[in-house]
Parts: structure tokens; C-alpha cells; sequence
């Protein structure tokens, strides 16, 4: 049973359109990570959440952490072919320094 | 700087023979070291961690095992690769303050 739920698991858009991805969880997290992955590589991080409700902003992209600390949303704006990639969330449980990863997404932007 | 090599960058490997798949560190002392699988386009799995020289912890029970002989040194080896073995097997420290994981480049393992 995995921790994190990912949704969608697959994301086509065209070069211009917004996307949302979505990590929810059953469980309350200490904090929380997004990381991008392009094939053949590791994950990068791309921002870490860690009080409920925090948002984060990194040039386009729009990170929320939910109010209960059981979910967490990734949007871009206006994305780019360049934001193509797997978008994993992962997540740390208090008392625990392992992170449980979702299944991912993968976004895919059409120029 | 803390930096974070793995090799080999591929392996193809029949089933049956054995696998020793390294990981090092640099930049830090005694760092949390972990071992993750990913299936294709996936999600990564946790497959040993470790807080010390000598110290392994496994979280899933398979046909692989670890092993950490210096500080900043962590092996992932198999003495019999299975089909079900194939992967892209990731190694990773954290990131201190922002509670994040520096991975390495990863193994793309093909079990034959």
C-alpha cells in the first residue's frame, strides 16, 4: 500500500496551459518534498513544505502543503517543454527520518 | 561541497550471477546513506538505509543486501540476480536543513 497517492499518474498538456498534480495521504507528515526526475537520472529536489497550509513558490511553479499536513499540490503555470518530467512527492512521518515516495507523475509538455 | 557518485551508470547482467553496486560520498562525515529501487516511470521503493559505518537496516525482504565498510561508503550487492531484480537502483544522503535527499545518478540494472 503506498503512503502517498499521486494523482494524475500520467499529465499531457500543450506548451502554455496550466497543470496541477495532486499527493495526498491518510498520514500526517512532519514535512514534504517535490522532486522533479528527467529519464536516466536521480530525482533533483525542487522545495521541501513543512508548516500546514505553507505555499511556496519557485519562478512558475506553485507549492501547497495542506492545512492537516496530509496533502500537498503542485501547480505550474504557463508551463514549458522544458518542465517535462517526473514530478515525486515524498513525505517524512515525525520521529522518522525516512522518506516514503509517491508513485509519480509524469507531465509531459508539447511544444 | 557534498557530492555523490554511484557506478556503474548501466549493467547487464544474466540471472544468476552476482552484483556489487557501489555508492560514495563526498563532502560530509557519517552521513544517513539509503538504497531506493524505481520500476520504469515510477515511484522509488526503499530498499536498506544506514546510519553508520556497519549499521544496515532493510525494509523489504529480497534477494539483495547491504553493506557499509567505511563511513562514507555503501555497497548494494546480490550473490544470485534474479529477473525481478532489474531496475534503476538510486543511492541517497540528505540534505541537512531542508530535509530533502541529494541522490546520486543512478544504475540502470537489466537482469537477462
Amino acid at each position: 500500500t503506498q503512503l502517498l497517492e499521486q494523482s494524475p499518474q500520467f499529465l499531457s498538456i500543450q506548451e502554455g496551459e496550466n497543470l496541477t498534480v495532486y499527493c495526498n495521504s491518510s498520514s500526517v507528515f512532519s514535512s514534504l518534498q517535490w522532486y522533479r526526475q528527467e529519464p536516466g537520472e536521480g530525482p533533483v529536489l525542487l522545495v521541501t513544505v513543512v508548516t500546514g497550509g505553507e505555499v511556496k513558490k519557485l519562478k512558475r511553479l506553485t507549492f501547497q502543503f495542506g492545512d492537516a499536513r496530509k496533502d500537498s499540490s503542485l501547480h505550474i503555470t504557463a508551463a514549458q517543454p522544458g518542465d517535462t518530467g517526473l514530478y515525486l512527492c515524498a513525505g517524512r512521518i515525525f520521529n522518522d527520518y525516512k522518506l516514503s515516495f509517491g508513485a509519480g507523475t509524469t507531465v509531459t509538455v508539447r511544444a | 561541497s557534498q557530492t555523490i557518485h554511484q557506478w556503474p551508470a548501466t549493467l547487464v547482467q544474466p540471472v544468476g550471477s552476482p552484483l556489487s553496486l557501489e555508492c560514495t560520498v563526498e563532502g560530509t562525515s557519517n552521513p544517513n546513506l539509503y538504497w531506493y529501487r524505481q520500476a520504469a516511470g515510477r515511484g522509488l521503493q526503499l530498499l536498506f538505509y544506514s546510519v553508520g559505518i556497519g549499521q544496515i537496516s532493510s525494509e523489504v525482504p529480497q534477494n539483495l543486501s547491504a553493506s557499509r565498510p567505511q563511513d562514507r561508503q555503501f555497497i548494494l550487492s546480490s550473490k544470485k540476480l534474479l529477473l525481478s531484480d532489474s531496475g534503476f537502483y538510486l543511492c541517497a544522503y540528505p540534505q541537512g536543513r531542508s530535509r530533502g535527499y541529494t541522490f546520486g545518478s543512478g544504475t540502470r540494472l537489466t537482469v537477462v
